[in-house]
């Protein structure tokens, strides 16, 4: 049962350092989503990307934070130069096609110390 | 902003009993109303879900009630049971993108639900 895979699962950096975030859809699904999860708070979108192209990154801070979806290999969330307020639980999500239910993976929980 | 306001923010309802979260929307695009259900140190779950011409669903112990002309719709969980403890997120679809859209959700900020023995 091949759901959705994100690693590493706890992820702990230093400020200024950099974090890779890496989301392997379900097999087949080629729509991925990034959400991040604040202490208390709900889910807040970030970015929806298909194979190699970016749709929608309305939800993402215009510095530091880059997304990208190759044509092979997973959705890698990356965060340059991090600092304490970074600090999150960043989930993906994919689809098979748009506007159809998304699957979420476990997440990946970013401590920046 | 595009909100979805969500309450209470915590709840504890004894074993057998009837769990009531609520939510409100404002922007009337919203067109798909999933709830989600996640424990801790998991992601979300899909719970179930309703759209909009739609006033009432039913899986199960798990029913959403819809009001359109209120923007309002809320999730009830029958007979609780313990294993029911998590916490709960309403959310909402808005399209937005280009081409075939995007499946962009708006989550309330959750509800932790403690069912007791």
């Amino acid at each position: 049962n091949a759901g959705v895979m994100q690693n590493p699962r706890h992820l702990v950096r230093r400020r200024g350092q950099e974090a890779r975030l890496r989301c392997s859809p379900v097999k087949g699904h080629s729509h991925v989503y990034w959400y991040r999860q604040l202490p208390e708070e709900g889910l807040k979108f970030m970015v929806y990307l298909q194979k190699e192209n970016i749709i929608d990154e309305s939800g993402m801070p215009k510095e530091r934070f880059s997304a990208e979806f190759p044509k092979e290999g997973p959705s890698i969330l990356r965060i340059q130069q991090v600092v304490r307020g970074d600090s999150a639980a960043y989930f993906c999500a994919s689809s098979p096609k748009a506007n159809t239910e998304a699957f979420f993976g476990q997440g990946t929980r970013l401590t920046v110390v | 902003q595009q909100q979805v306001k969500q309450s209470p923010q915590s709840l504890i309802v004894q074993k057998g009993g009837i769990s009531i979260i609520n939510c409100a929307y404002e922007n009337t695009a919203f067109d798909y109303f999933p709830w989600y259900q996640q424990f801790p140190g998991k992601g979300p779950a899909l719970l179930i879900a309703i759209r909009p011409d739609v006033s009432e669903k039913k899986e199960g112990r798990f029913t959403i009630s819809f009001n359109k002309s209120a923007k309002q719709f809320s999730l009830h969980i029958m007979d609780s049971q313990p294993g029911d403890s998590a916490t709960y997120f309403c959310a909402a679809t808005l399209r937005v993108g280009s081409g075939a859209g995007s499946y962009q959700l708006t989550f309330g900020k959750g509800t932790k639900l403690s069912v007791i023995p």
